[in-house]
């Protein structure tokens, strides 16, 4: 089964409303990734939270970590058209750190 | 100035041939990989090299077989391709193998299998 899992699967929004989905694993982390795919695209990285954190931001995006429930929301704020994506939250974890697992992804549809 | 680029971007064939799939970066990096993204979107590490040498090998069958020749190449060849090899396969980078750095990925060669 997946480490990552999003939650909605799928949403979608009117442009310049708020997008948050939420990402839960199973294991200790050393941290957990953001990602974005746009269709028939490759993945590109948005944030990279360490364990020891528990908010990042990077311009309209915010991330939370809560270790403690093994989950983690990534917020977009007043979103936009070229927001359209889907997004992915992935894990790395134990000794072999550099192995990303990835959720399932939330597929997001920002209406202009 | 791609970063990380792979060839081709799709690729056609029937079940029982030979196919390899190309991947450069030009970041400088140590780490390469590839992935299967299937068609339910989930996305999986198959194989990990760093500084040309094998550190993931997750469950792949051995027809797959990844070739690092330097540090800036890591190329996938499979063998009798089967019906279930039909994927996207992302090849990605990063700067080092312990999993503090982000990773930079492919566009992606879309594998079709008929």
């Amino acid at each position: 089964s997946q480490q990552g899992e999003e939650d909605p699967q799928a949403l979608s929004i009117q442009e310049g409303e708020n997008a948050t989905m939420n990402c839960s694993y199973k294991t200790s982390i050393n941290n957990l990734q953001w990602y974005r795919q746009n269709s028939g695209r490759g993945l590109v990285h948005l944030i990279l939270i360490r364990s020891n954190e528990r908010e990042k931001h990077s311009g309209r995006l915010r991330v939370t970590l809560d270790t403690s429930k093994k989950s983690s929301s990534l917020l977009i704020t007043a979103s936009r058209a070229a927001d359209t994506a889907s997004y992915f939250c992935a894990t790395a974890a134990g000794a072999a750190g550099n192995k990303l697992t990835f959720g399932g992804g939330t597929r997001v549809l920002v209406k202009p | 100035d791609t970063a990380v680029s792979q060839t081709p971007k799709y690729l056609v064939t029937q079940m029982g041939n030979d196919k390899s799939i190309k991947c450069e970066q030009n970041l400088g990096h140590d780490t390469m990989y590839w992935y299967k993204q299937d068609s339910k979107k989930f996305l999986k590490i198959m194989f990990s090299y760093n500084n040309k040498e094998l550190i993931i090998n997750e469950t792949v069958p051995n027809r797959f077989s990844p070739k690092s020749p330097d540090k800036a190449h890591l190329n996938l060849h499979i063998n009798s391709l089967e019906l279930g090899d039909s994927a996207v396969y992302f090849c990605a980078s990063s700067q080092e193998s312990s999993g503090r750095s982000e990773q930079y990925f492919g566009p992606g060669t879309r594998l079709t299998v008929t």
